[in-house]
């Protein structure tokens, strides 16, 4: 079975940073990777998906790199609305499965 | 404009059942596959039920295998999540997700369009 895992747990930036948020799976799963925003009181938005392919609408503040068992999801200059919990996802092919991993907290 | 939404969330003693539905409009509903995700208070993300297009194909994560079945009607632009034998642990929000099929890779990548959600809370 697939285990994700996201680090740091939170993470502190100022507004105009970059944050680099973690993600690895214990074991190769190529690309299959997908990264999400949560903000507290709403529902999850698709960010990346393919590892590095930004979902539409998404601004290209957002980008996501990694394959095998390392990925990373990177905000080049966070603004007010980024602060929020980011998920990374990994879906396997067939039967779909999706697995989450616990979650990075990016707050102020 | 897509929209997805949750109903039927509610109190339930332990071993009870409860039926979600989920109300879908702007899109062409009998061809995308969908899934249910939820969140217990707190806590991260949980995939529990994904269907196919035509219903033929369900599949479900092994925390809720066996007590829950996933369920459409295309007709009717719906999906429904029939739970039974539900436990404390079971309380949460309810998310259903349309599923984003990546057509260069030839898979379902996750959810690209979501409910806000309904809230299931088991205790007695």
């Amino acid at each position: 079975e697939i285990v994700m895992t996201q680090s740091p747990v939170t993470l502190s930036v100022s507004p105009g940073e970059r944050a680099t948020l973690s993600c690895r799976a214990s074991q190769n799963i190529r690309s299959n990777v997908a990264w999400y925003q949560q903000k507290p009181g709403q529902a999850p938005r698709l960010l990346i998906y393919a590892a590095s392919t930004r979902a539409t609408g998404i601004p290209g503040s957002f980008s996501g790199s990694g394959s095998g068992t390392e990925f990373t999801l990177t905000i080049s200059s966070l603004q007010s609305e980024d602060f929020a919990v980011y998920y990374c996802q990994h879906y396997n092919n067939w039967p779909p499965l999706f697995i989450f991993g616990p979650g990075t907290r990016v707050d102020i | 404009e897509v929209q997805l939404v949750e109903s039927g969330g509610d109190l339930v003693q332990p071993g009870g059942s409860l039926r979600l539905s989920c109300a879908a409009s702007g899109f062409t509903f009998s061809s995308y596959a969908l899934s249910w995700v939820r969140q217990a208070p707190g806590r991260g993300l949980e995939w529990i039920s994904f269907i196919s297009a035509g219903g033929d194909t369900t599949v479900y994560a092994d925390s809720v295998k066996g007590r829950f079945t996933i369920s459409r009607d295309n007709a009717k632009n719906s999906l429904y999540l029939q739970m039974t034998n539900l436990r404390d642990e079971d309380t949460a929000v309810y998310y259903c997700a349309r599923a984003y099929y990546h057509d260069r890779s030839g898979y379902y990548v996750g959810g690209d369009y979501w409910g806000q959600g309904t809230l299931v809370t088991v205790s007695s």
